[in-house]
């Protein structure tokens, strides 16, 4: 267990839907990224935040967004979903900015029908 | 950019053997982290082994080890004795020194551990 939570393990949804993820950092981490698992793309950087601040970004579509609250727990939103937003996403969280190691959350499955 | 290719999709080892899975990077920077994850079909990414670009030693974890050849752009992973529950996916990934922290991740190999 690394310490990461995520929430829900699994969704099921519509095309043109929205949903939202969640995500707990390790208790204590002020870092938290997102990254999709995909079948065509592989593993892909998503985005990064620290502190509540967004420091980074990847290769994220413009439907989607994220936040980082003050309590250091982020969401994930989805909007208009298609269907090859279907993947697996994961957070991870690390104490700080620079640190090396990322803890990976168990991942939300999410299947757009 | 940087890139990281995993040149073999799949591969099998009988158990108490040893496998290598392979992975090569490409980076003008020197400093530099790389790392090993194991997926297993929980789909949980487990961290394996990590080496820092800036030391020489291999590092090991247990019966995991890497062979970090840094002027080749090359860190493979080495498992031995390989035990039932090594079958996984095994992503090896790069994290840059400085600036951009995400991880950049290849493609993986699937290993198979046959009994």
């Amino acid at each position: 267990d690394s310490g990461v939570t995520q929430t829900p393990k699994h969704l099921i949804t519509a095309t043109g839907q929205r949903v939202t993820l969640r995500c707990s950092p390790r208790s204590g981490d002020l870092s938290v990224y997102w990254y999709q698992q995909s079948l065509d793309q592989g593993l892909q950087f998503l985005i990064q935040y620290y502190n509540g601040e967004e420091r980074a970004k990847g290769n994220i579509l413009e439907r989607f967004s994220a936040q980082q609250f003050p309590d250091l727990h982020s969401e994930l939103n989805l909007s208009s979903l298609e269907l090859g937003d279907s993947a697996l996403y994961f957070c991870a969280s690390t104490l700080g900015l620079a640190e090396e190691t990322q803890y990976f959350g168990p991942g939300t499955r999410l299947l757009v029908l | 950019a940087q890139t990281v290719t995993q040149s073999q999709p799949e591969m099998s080892v009988q158990e108490a053997e040893t496998v290598t899975l392979s992975c090569t990077y490409d980076t003008s920077e020197n400093n530099y982290y790389l790392f090993w994850y194991k997926q297993p079909p929980s789909r949980q990414m487990i961290l394996v082994i990590r080496q820092e670009a800036y030391k020489q030693q291999n590092a090991t974890e247990n019966r995991f080890s890497v062979n970090f050849q840094k002027a080749a752009k090359s860190f493979s992973l080495k498992i031995s004795d390989s035990q039932l529950g090594d079958t996984a996916m095994y992503f090896c990934a790069f994290r840059s020194g400085a600036g951009s922290y995400q991880l950049t991740f290849g493609k993986g190999t699937k290993l198979s551990v046959i009994p």
